[in-house]
């Protein structure tokens, strides 16, 4: 099974700042790597898929970038709807894992 | 409009089954793989078990491997869980998550779980 690491667990940015998000795999995933976001009481929404490619109606402000182990999600100016918990997801194999997520908190 | 509507959770004694369906509306069910995930109260998604378009190859979870099984019914648009033996780890909001894949130069690429359900309770509790 490959562990997916995130970080930090909680990050707290002021609106209009810039939020990056780490992802670790214990093993290679090559780019085989999709991001969720997930507000309360509310099921999970893709974000990016393939390490970096947005997925349909995803503003602009969300990038991902990365490949192998390594995999960062970047939020270029926080909104107040950005402020959620935030999965990464490696499928390089059949059991898929997901991180243990990052809450993006308003500081 | 694409939709999945989860059904079936509740409340189930420790070691007792249950069956939880997904169903499926406003794409053509049938060319999907399908997929299951769970989330136990306060804590992250855990990917349970998914199911291919013609149901004949299906992966779980190491931890539901034997106990639960998923299965689709394309003529009906809809997925299903069945959870025996079930523990008091199992419980979670159950959510169902459509598959998407892709056709490019290099051949078919995975695009995520594109569309989801909002999630039906389990709790396995005496």
């Amino acid at each position: 099974e490959i562990v997916m690491t995130q970080s930090p667990a909680t990050l707290s940015v002021s609106p209009g700042e810039r939020a990056t998000l780490s992802c670790r795999a214990s093993q290679s995933v090559s780019s085989n790597l999709a991001w969720y976001q997930q507000k309360p009481g509310q099921a999970p929404r893709l974000l990016i898929y393939g390490a970096s490619t947005r997925a349909t109606g995803i503003p602009a402000r969300f990038s991902g970038s990365g490949s192998g182990t390594e995999f960062t999600l970047t939020i270029s100016s926080l909104q107040s709807e950005d402020f959620a918990v935030y999965y990464c997801q490696q499928y390089n194999e059949w059991l898929r894992t997901f991180g243990q997520g990052t809450k993006v908190e308003i500081k | 409009e694409v939709q999945l509507v989860e059904s079936g959770g509740g409340l189930v004694q420790p070691g007792g089954s249950l069956r939880l369906s997904c169903a499926a509306s406003g794409f053509t069910f049938s060319n999907y793989w399908m997929t299951w995930v769970r989330q136990a109260p306060g804590k992250g998604l855990e990917w349970v078990a998914n199911i291919k378009t013609d149901g004949s190859e299906k992966y779980y979870v190491d931890s539901v491997t034997g106990r639960f099984t998923i299965s689709r019914d394309n003529a009906k648009m809809s997925l299903f869980l069945q959870m025996n033996s079930l523990r008091a780890e199992d419980t979670a909001v159950y959510y169902c998550a459509r598959d998407r894949w892709a056709y490019g130069s290099s051949g078919y690429y995975y695009c995520g779980l594109d569309v989801w359900g909002q999630g039906t309770t389990v709790t396995v509790s005496s």
